[in-house]
């Protein structure tokens, strides 16, 4: 079955400093998403992206924010200079056109120091 | 604004019981709705879903859910669970306007333990 697959599994850094979370999405998906969950809590949505652009992102999207597909297959999400509050898994997904729901790669859990 | 509760962060039973989760939803729109299940350290898992049609929907490992459109509800049942089942199960919602975003919202998580 196609996956979503999500690298790195986990990432430690430091405060202040810059990540960038990868996803490759399924192949033939179209719509694809940031959600994080940070420990204990729910998991939040933080931006969709279709079409080569943000189509909705939350209010925790801020402009330390970033999503891009630069290739046509990665996704990435990039975090420009980390908190400690970023301490999270951070999950993406996939869903394909005509919407059955998504498919979520199994995160990457981002520890900031 | 749509929102879920899962009204039971913790369900422990014992093995073999019958369990069900409960999952209230709040849209102003006609929704899609979902649940997931994460293992420990793991991601998240499709258990089922409801898009449209028969409102009992069966899904995987032996769970199903009823969704009620008049208490705009989706409890998750199984019959009989087992230790295998131990993990936290997540409700989701998305509404049915399409276009470009299908964005979900997820309940708070109900951990489900079960003993032997």
């Amino acid at each position: 079955e196609p996956e979503v697959t999500q690298t790195p599994s986990h990432q430690v850094t430091q405060m202040g400093q810059e990540v960038i979370l990868r996803c490759v999405p399924i192949s033939n998906h179209l719509y694809f998403y940031w959600y994080r969950q940070i420990l204990g809590q729910k998991v939040e949505f933080l931006v969709s992206f279709y079409n080569n652009e943000i189509s909705e992102k939350s209010e925790i999207f801020d402009d330390q924010f970033s999503v891009e597909r630069p290739d046509g297959s990665n996704f990435t999400l990039k975090i420009r200079s980390t908190k400690l509050e970023d301490s999270a898994m951070y999950f993406c997904a996939s869903s394909e056109v005509g919407y059955s729901g998504y498919t979520f790669g199994s995160g990457t859990r981002l520890t900031v120091v | 604004a749509q929102s879920v509760t899962q009204l039971d962060s913790q369900v422990p039973v014992f093995e073999e019981a019958p369990v069900e989760l409960r999952c209230n939803y709040s849209s102003s729109v006609s929704v899609y709705l979902f649940w997931y299940v994460q293992y420990p350290n793991q991601g998240l898992q499709l258990l089922l879903k409801y898009l449209s049609g028969s409102t009992l929907v069966k899904g995987i490992n032996g769970f199903e859910a009823e969704f009620n459109k008049s208490q705009t509800s989706f409890h998750l049942r199984k019959p009989s669970v087992h230790i295998s089942d131990t993990a936290e199960y997540f409700c989701a919602v998305s509404d049915k306007k399409g276009g470009s975003n299908y964005k979900l919202t997820f309940g708070k998580g109900t951990l489900l333990t079960v003993n032997p």
